[in-house]
């Protein structure tokens, strides 16, 4: 069985361009966490889907982040427009739904920001 | 004060040693994850655990609820174990996770 994957695995832009990362949890996990760890600094939550709801977006940083889940697939992160302090290292990590159930994490998405 | 603290910063070892990393936290939870962060790599789920002791080949890890503390050790240390070892723990309610700030381990050959 797949395990949770994320697209790009890197991208480098340039202050004030848009970036999309995408998150596709193991099929069936109807909980879906993004979470961010920037450099020096602990990993960050900033947001859990229960299928397609927003169950808890009170990491994201600011409104220049956007992210969906339609359909209760996949997910992703919009960045617009970036900004210097938004590099970083983006987890994705989806679970079923259930309390105590092990999260498994995507690779990650390294983003830098010029 | 970080909800999850994590001790050492970084951990310097030669193979073969016997590696304790320890998390305190100050919140109540429902269970604990150790998660492995190797450089440049993705994170992998070690252990998600409640109660007692959990053992996976030569990686072990401990939890007191009372205490608020668990610990990872690993047996026969080896190279391929050098990488940054994270506790975390979740909220109740949603399970989304507060993370320590890792500790980095490096085993010298």
């Amino acid at each position: 069985e797949a395990g949770v994957t994320q697209f790009p695995s890197h991208s480098v832009i340039e202050k004030g361009q848009t970036v999309t990362l995408r998150c596709d949890p193991i099929s069936g996990h109807d909980n879906l966490y993004w979470y961010r760890r920037v450099m020096g600094k602990e990993i960050k939550f900033l947001l859990h889907f229960v299928k397609e709801s927003k169950q808890d977006e009170s990491g994201m940083p600011n409104n220049r982040f956007l992210a969906e889940r339609t359909g209760g697939t996949y997910s992703t992160l919009k960045v617009q427009p970036a900004e210097l302090e938004d590099s970083g290292v983006y987890f994705c990590a989806s679970s079923q739904l259930s309390s105590y159930n092990e999260q498994f994490f995507g690779p990650g998405t390294r983003l830098t920001v010029l | 004060k970080n909800e999850v603290e994590q001790s050492p910063q970084n951990l310097t070892a030669q193979e073969g040693e016997f590696i304790t990393i320890n998390c305190s936290y100050s919140v109540g939870i429902s269970a604990l994850h150790w998660l492995q962060q190797h450089p440049g790599g993705g994170i992998v789920s070690l252990f998600m655990l409640s109660s007692g002791k959990k053992k996976h080949g030569r990686l072990i890890a401990t939890i007191n609820i009372q205490e608020k503390h668990s610990s990872l050790h690993i047996t026969a240390s080896h190279p391929r174990d050098s990488a940054v070892y994270i506790c975390a723990v979740p909220n109740f309610g949603n399970e989304k996770l507060t993370f320590g700030t890792g500790t980095r381990l490096t085993i010298i050959p």
